[in-house]
């Protein structure tokens, strides 16, 4: 167990729907990274937050946005869901920048 | 911006036979290179890392070796073992403040008993 954890383990929804999945940092992780994994395909960044604020942006879709709010967990909304967003999502934490990532079990996340 | 290639993204080995899994990156301010493995169903998870202030490293059987020059590293995996067997993604970061990782495509290692 890596001490981060995330909410919902699996999602279905439709298209055209809106979502949100939950991240909750170990204890005392300020730097908290969304990933997203699809089907046999690598891991894409999507967004970074230290300390509540943005840090760093990667190929996020304008339809996403994270926060992360004051008890440090992280939220990612996935908005005008498509097909294609059908992926598993990863959230991970680090106590700072540039120190070991720790990755929670992922939200699989399919659209129909 | 960065981008990380990584090869061979399939890799068969014999037990007991080594594994190099190698990457190349693109932007020269890079210098934190962390390698994962991530088993079947599962979150990935760091098995070593290295700094751009180090050539190589080393832990156990397995060994990270950085190229600054050629902007290039590997990983080594020696007397492979079954369990060995996962998707294995490499990792290029600038950690001057912000960092952003970058991944390669991941390379699937199966270690044949």
């Amino acid at each position: 167990d890596s001490g981060v954890t995330q909410t919902p383990k699996h999602l279905i929804t439709a298209t055209g729907q809106r979502v949100t999945l939950r991240c909750s940092p170990r204890s005392g992780d300020l730097s908290v990274y969304w990933y997203q994994q699809s089907l046999d395909q690598g891991l894409q960044f999507l967004i970074q937050y230290y300390n509540g604020e943005e840090r760093a942006k990667g190929n996020i879709l304008e339809r996403f946005s994270a926060q992360q709010f004051p008890d440090l967990h992280s939220e990612l909304n996935l908005s005008s869901l498509e097909l294609g967003d059908s992926a598993l999502y990863f959230c991970a934490s680090s106590v700072v920048e540039d120190t070991e990532a720790f990755f929670g079990q992922g939200t699989r996340l399919t659209v129909v | 911006g960065e981008n990380v290639e990584q090869h061979p993204s399939t890799l068969s080995v014999q037990e007991g036979d080594s594994a190099v899994i190698k990457c190349t990156y693109s932007d020269s301010a890079s210098n934190y290179f962390p390698w994962y493995k991530q088993e079947l169903g599962k979150r990935p998870q760091l098995i070593i890392d290295i700094r751009s202030n180090v050539g190589e490293k080393k832990d156990q059987r397995i060994a990270v070796t950085l190229n600054k020059t050629a902007k290039h590293f590997s990983l080594h995996i020696t007397e492979t073992q079954p369990e060995d067997s996962a998707v294995y993604f490499c990792a290029a970061s600038w950690t001057g403040g912000y960092q952003k990782v970058t991944f390669g495509t991941g390379t699937k290692l199966q270690v044949i008993p």
